[in-house]
């Protein structure tokens, strides 16, 4: 059965260091969203993807964060310079309609960000 | 901005009886509403999709029903099992958001015992 694969899994690092998260959606999936979930709280998103281009951003902390996702399949969610708040579960998702009537998303297993 | 609140925080029950995990949402306006599992430290996994024409959906032991009118939905578990212990998540597609954007709550954890 086809999946969202995310790594890596566990990270730790230090504060003001840079980390990267990867994110291969299902295949032939257009859209791709990036959640954070901050312990004890549901996820929110970060940014979507349609093929290529962002669609949304607008809760995306742009001075620190940015996404790419240069060829239309797997992502990648850069945090640099990491903070202590940034700790948090990164979930990466995918769709494969660009109709909202029919939008199941799929998630990835996450990648767990602890930041010392 | 879509508000979704699930009561309760968090529930205790032992194996054999049916829950009701309760769901509801400020907008009305919405294309659709899952359900979600998420076991401690991994990824969701999508239990149930009710499209907002739907009135309910069902797979195995789950049933989850939306009344849209009313900004509700429940997740009702027969004969729970301690293999249910999970948290359970509701999120809806917001008619006024981007291309698919889900609005979630913030869980209710279940914790079955023997």
């Amino acid at each position: 059965e086809a999946e969202v694969a995310q790594s890596p899994r566990y990270k730790i690092t230090e504060k003001s260091q840079a980390v990267a998260f990867w994110c291969d959606p299902i295949s032939g999936h257009a859209t791709l969203y990036w959640y954070r979930q901050i312990l004890g709280q549901g996820p929110e998103l970060l940014v979507q993807f349609q093929d290529e281009s962002v669609v949304d951003d607008s809760q995306l902390p742009k001075d620190r964060f940015s996404a790419e996702r240069l060829k239309g399949v797997d992502s990648t969610l850069k945090i640099q310079p990491a903070e202590l708040g940034d700790s948090a579960m990164y979930l990466c998702a995918s769709s494969p309609s660009t109709s909202n009537s029919y939008n199941e998303q799929f998630f990835g297993p996450g990648t767990r960000l602890t930041v010392l | 901005k879509q508000e979704v609140t699930q009561i309760p925080a968090a529930l205790s029950v032992p194996e054999g009886e049916n829950l009701v995990l309760n769901c509801s949402f400020t907008d009305s306006a919405i294309y659709n509403l899952q359900w979600f599992r998420q076991d401690p430290g991994k990824g969701l996994t999508s239990l149930l999709l009710i499209q907002s024409s739907q009135r309910e959906q069902t797979s195995g032991r789950l049933n989850a029903s939306l009344d849209k009118s009313s900004g509700r939905s429940t997740l009702y578990i027969a004969a729970s099992q301690p293999g249910d212990s999970a948290t359970y998540l509701c999120a809806v597609t917001d008619r006024g958001s981007t291309l698919g954007r889900l609005y979630f709550g913030r869980g209710t954890q279940l914790t079955v015992w023997p």
